[in-house]
């Protein structure tokens, strides 16, 4: 399954809401959809999992979405430590294949 | 506290080996499946291989015979035996978690990675 993440970069100001979409080429079996942050330098950071459940100790303010072939990461407030790439993931069938990510960047 | 330890990275002439290695802790190692996942220089995270809690193996088609993955449970570790490589292998590998036995499953914990770097 190919994953397609839009936009490619997303430049907002810290207090604005982030809207990252993901799509797939193809319906992802029973939501299996994840979302992982990763800053500079870092591992990748799990953030949501099944579509919509946050991982442990994920601020409230990051949310996802969607069903199928569509899928929505949001992050409400943008905080200066959101900024980062935002990968997202299916796990519906395999082999698991990642989206090319999107850059949240500061305007 | 789930801890994810990779070594055994290095630089490596085209056409050689090399074995990577993740030692796990904080976690009840044999129940849970593991992956390889690599990233080249400024691109995105691509799915290597991995291994269920079971024990069965998994490949991306692109390697084409020249990986191996193996697990040791009584050492908690992972392995990736790489053969054969090439300068596109060249990429930080991440030994990454299942949260349970079945492979189909997102990662619920990464470790810090080790660099491979394949050049003459």
């Amino acid at each position: 399954i190919v994953l397609t993440q839009s936009p490619g970069t997303l430049s907002l100001s810290p207090g604005e809401r982030a809207t990252l979409s993901c799509r797939a080429s193809q319906s992802i079996s029973y939501s299996y959809l994840a979302w992982y942050q990763q800053k500079p330098g870092q591992a990748p950071r799990l953030l949501i999992y099944r579509a919509s459940s946050r991982a442990t100790g994920i601020p409230d303010r990051f949310s996802g979405s969607g069903s199928g072939t569509d899928f929505t990461l949001t992050i409400s407030r943008l905080e200066p430590e959101d900024f980062a790439v935002y990968y997202c993931q299916q796990y519906g069938s395999l082999p698991r294949t990642f989206g090319q990510g999107t850059k949240v960047e500061i305007k | 506290e789930v801890q994810l330890l990779e070594s055994g990275g290095g630089l490596v002439q085209p056409g050689g080996s090399l074995r990577l290695s993740c030692t796990a802790s904080g976690f009840t190692f044999s129940s849970c499946g593991l992956s390889w996942v690599r990233q080249a220089p400024g691109k995105g995270l691509e799915w290597v291989s991995g291994v269920s809690g079971g024990g069965t193996t998994y490949y991306a088609d692109s390697l084409k015979g020249r990986f191996t993955v193996s697990r040791d449970n009584s050492k908690n570790t992972l392995y990736l035996q790489m053969n054969s490589l090439r300068a596109e292998d060249t990429a930080v590998y991440y030994c990454a978690k299942d949260p349970g036995v079945l492979p189909v499953a997102h990662f619920d914990y990464w470790g810090q990675g080790t660099l491979v770097t394949v050049s003459s």
